[in-house]
């Protein structure tokens, strides 16, 4: 699997979009982007994935590069409930589950 | 839906004893994850299961550590002896194994203290 990189931490204001980078140079063709976050003392929780096209939902979008080397998960309106570490994950299709979470990026938001 | 349900929230036990984690997955999930995390080594994977079969434990730590799922509804990880080493957040998750992007439900964790 791809290895991912992301800045240790960022701040938002609350209210504002919160836009986290994710850096997979890389990836491979048959290989998803998966995002989790995990709040303080909970286990992680999905958030969005995807392939080669932007993604929504009702929590986040996704928005990956043409050359599929990067993405940013963006949450539109941060609130101070957003607070975590956000974990940008590469896994291969073929793969029947396994991710192997980085170090993330810390998101603070604040009021 | 209850979600993955994980015992005991909280265990507190002594060097040299053996400690027994248990996971009840989501109703309808076939595949089961464990994973470990700490602050130096982060979220670690120990073992998944499939259809309650082990199919990867190449993160299980050593042979103190043993995992099991007998059935569909339930799975264990046993540390025995257990040492300070193997204080940590032990998380459970689970998942439907089918398709793609079927994402992993994780539980609430149990936080292990070895003295």
């Amino acid at each position: 699997d791809a290895k991912t990189t992301q800045p240790t931490s960022m701040d938002c204001a609350e209210g504002r979009a919160a836009n986290l980078p994710c850096n997979h140079s890389t990836i491979s063709g048959n290989e998803y982007v998966y995002w989790y976050r995990q709040i303080h003392s909970q286990g992680p929780q999905y958030i969005i994935h995807g392939l080669k096209n932007n993604e929504t939902n009702e929590m986040a979008s996704l928005i990956i590069t043409e050359d599929r080397k990067s993405s940013t998960l963006i949450l539109p309106h941060a609130t101070l409930r957003d607070t975590a570490v956000y974990y940008c994950i590469v896994r291969r299709t073929i793969n029947t589950g396994k991710l192997i979470f980085g170090q993330g990026t810390t998101l603070q938001v604040k009021p | 839906d209850a979600g993955v349900i994980q015992s005991p929230r909280h265990e507190v036990t002594e060097m040299g004893q053996e400690v027994t984690l248990r996971c009840k997955p989501i109703s309808g999930h076939n595949s089961l994850f464990w994973y470990r995390q700490t602050m130096m080594r982060g979220l670690e994977l120990l073992i998944y299961f499939n259809n309650n079969v082990p199919i990867d434990d190449s993160g299980m730590p050593e042979d103190r550590f043993s995992a099991k799922m007998p059935n569909a509804s339930f799975s264990t990880l046993k540390i025995q002896p257990s040492e300070p080493r193997d204080s940590a957040v032990y998380f459970c998750a689970s998942r439907i194994l089918a398709g793609e992007g079927n994402e992993q439900f994780f539980g609430p964790g149990t936080r292990l203290t070895v003295l």
